[in-house]
């Protein structure tokens, strides 16, 4: 069955760009809408963007100015950058796939990854 | 953007009650409203979409009801494996995709 896994690294720098990676197993990226959601430590969940496997995308416009998501169909995988993080940026970070209605994409999420945590930290 | 406010914050119950958790969206959804289970250290898992109806594999002591602006999430006999955050998350057409502060369910 399709797996997600988020991989990249569990501690970034104030004032740096955070950079991770979510890889689709067991089925193409092609034809759905992948986003990031977060979650700080003991908190709730925050949107951040998606992406359509046509490259389109939209970003929370709370963090819109930060974001960057991009993809690479020829890895079946699809990235998420945040620049300039502060330790409010510290949260697990979680990979997900939107649901589907035969090919029409569905604003819910039932697919994702298992989370990695990045801290923002000197 | 669309705010999602659900209530209680937390509740506590035992094995085998009966416990409603609701969610209210700052307008109207229509029934494009999601709900999720995470226990500690997981990924959320979808239980409920559109508002009422189960997902494949969801037990049905879980319900949903509800359109609009104002939705509720039902489980009947409460199991062990039950207890945990869920999250409500309006799924409109138009972003951002917002989620309910969560609802902890906690044992009695």
């Amino acid at each position: 069955q399709v797996q997600l896994q988020e991989s990249g690294p569990g501690l970034v720098k104030p004032s740096e760009t955070l950079s991770l990676t979510c890889t689709v197993s067991g089925g193409s990226i092609s034809t759905y809408y992948w986003s990031w959601i977060r979650q700080p430590p003991g908190k709730g969940l925050e949107w951040i963007g998606y992406i359509y496997y046509s490259g389109s995308t939209n970003y929370n416009p709370s963090l819109k100015s930060r974001v960057t998501i991009s993809l690479d169909t020829s890895k079946n995988q699809f990235s998420l950058k945040l620049s300039s993080v502060t330790a409010a940026d510290t949260a697990v970070f979680y990979c997900a796939r939107h649901g589907r209605s035969g090919w029409e994409p569905r604003w819910y999420f039932d697919l994702w990854g298992r989370g990695t945590l990045v801290t923002v930290s000197s | 953007d669309i705010q999602m406010t659900q209530s209680p914050s937390s509740v506590s119950a035992s094995v085998g009650d009966r416990v409603t958790i609701t969610c209210r969206a700052s307008q109207g959804i229509g029934s494009w409203l999601a709900w999720y289970q995470q226990k500690p250290g997981k990924a959320p898992k979808l239980l409920i979409y559109p508002a009422s109806s189960l997902q494949s594999g969801v037990p049905s002591r879980f319900s949903g009801s509800g359109s609009g602006a104002d939705f509720t999430l039902t489980i009947s006999n409460l199991q062990p494996e039950d207890f945990a955050t869920y999250y409500c998350q309006q799924a409109n057409s138009f972003p951002p995709y917002t989620f309910g502060q969560g609802t902890k369910l906690e044992i009695k």
